[in-house]
């Protein structure tokens, strides 16, 4: 069954602390996305890869890392310069153009919830 | 600067009823748009697109029609179900061939309630 993993559901981080959020998928899409979103707004881009090795900022990428060493594997770091990190963070892929296709939807998971204590 | 904006934070229909969700976008290269579906605590779950060389998509229950000339679109959805009590995104990107990158930007959603 194909699809996007993401991991924790919840995670709690303490002031000063960096975290990781886990972003797994099996779909061989080239293109991984991460979006955060705050209660009543939209989701907003804060880091895109098109692919392995390569990895450009959305809009709000401050206080934020990612790496994508693996086609399946995009992984978000909320550093301690972020400083206002809860927020439900969901991470995306899509096949992109670089296979040819333009136009396609992207996929989401179920999200992972970000709490400070 | 809200380049995709839904005004309506929220909808009530009667099941069985038509439910239209609006969405209106500001910038003109926007070629590619699709609608989404999100419950509580999920993600996002792709409904239905639409190009900016159509004006109307349909898939089952869903449609969703282009104004280019006002930068507006709309999702239908007849007839309406209580299951389809979700908040809906309205997402708009300049596509890879028109030299974007595929971007998605989002609405901020509408709530939408149906009722038996």
């Amino acid at each position: 069954d194909g699809g996007i993993t993401q991991s924790p559901k919840y995670l709690f981080r303490k002031e000063g602390q960096n975290v990781t959020l886990s972003c797994e998928q099996n779909l061989n899409h080239d293109a991984m996305y991460w979006y955060r979103q705050d209660p009543g707004q939209g989701l907003r881009l804060i880091y895109y890869s098109q692919i392995v090795n390569d990895f450009q900022k959305g809009d709000i990428a401050e206080g934020y890392s990612v790496s994508r060493e693996k086609k399946e594997s995009f992984p978000l770091t909320v550093t301690s310069a972020q400083k206002n990190p809860t927020a439900f963070y969901l991470c995306a892929s899509s096949i992109d153009y670089m296979q040819g296709y333009s136009n396609q939807p992207q996929h989401f998971g179920d999200g992972t919830r970000l709490s400070i204590l | 600067d809200q380049q995709v904006k839904q005004n309506s934070p929220s909808l009530s229909v009667q099941e069985g009823r038509i439910s239209i969700l609006n969405c209106d976008y500001t910038n003109s290269m926007f070629d590619y748009f699709l609608w989404y579906k999100k419950y509580p605590a999920e993600g996002p779950t792709f409904l239905i697109s639409i190009s900016s060389i159509k004006d109307k998509n349909e898939d089952g229950r869903f449609t969703v029609f282009l104004n280019k000339s006002a930068k507006h679109l709309s999702l239908h959805i007849v007839p309406s179900q209580p299951g389809d009590s979700a908040v809906y995104f309205c997402a708009a990107s300049v596509s890879s061939f028109s030299g974007g990158y595929n971007k998605l930007i989002f609405g901020a959603g509408t709530r939408l309630a149906v009722h038996p």
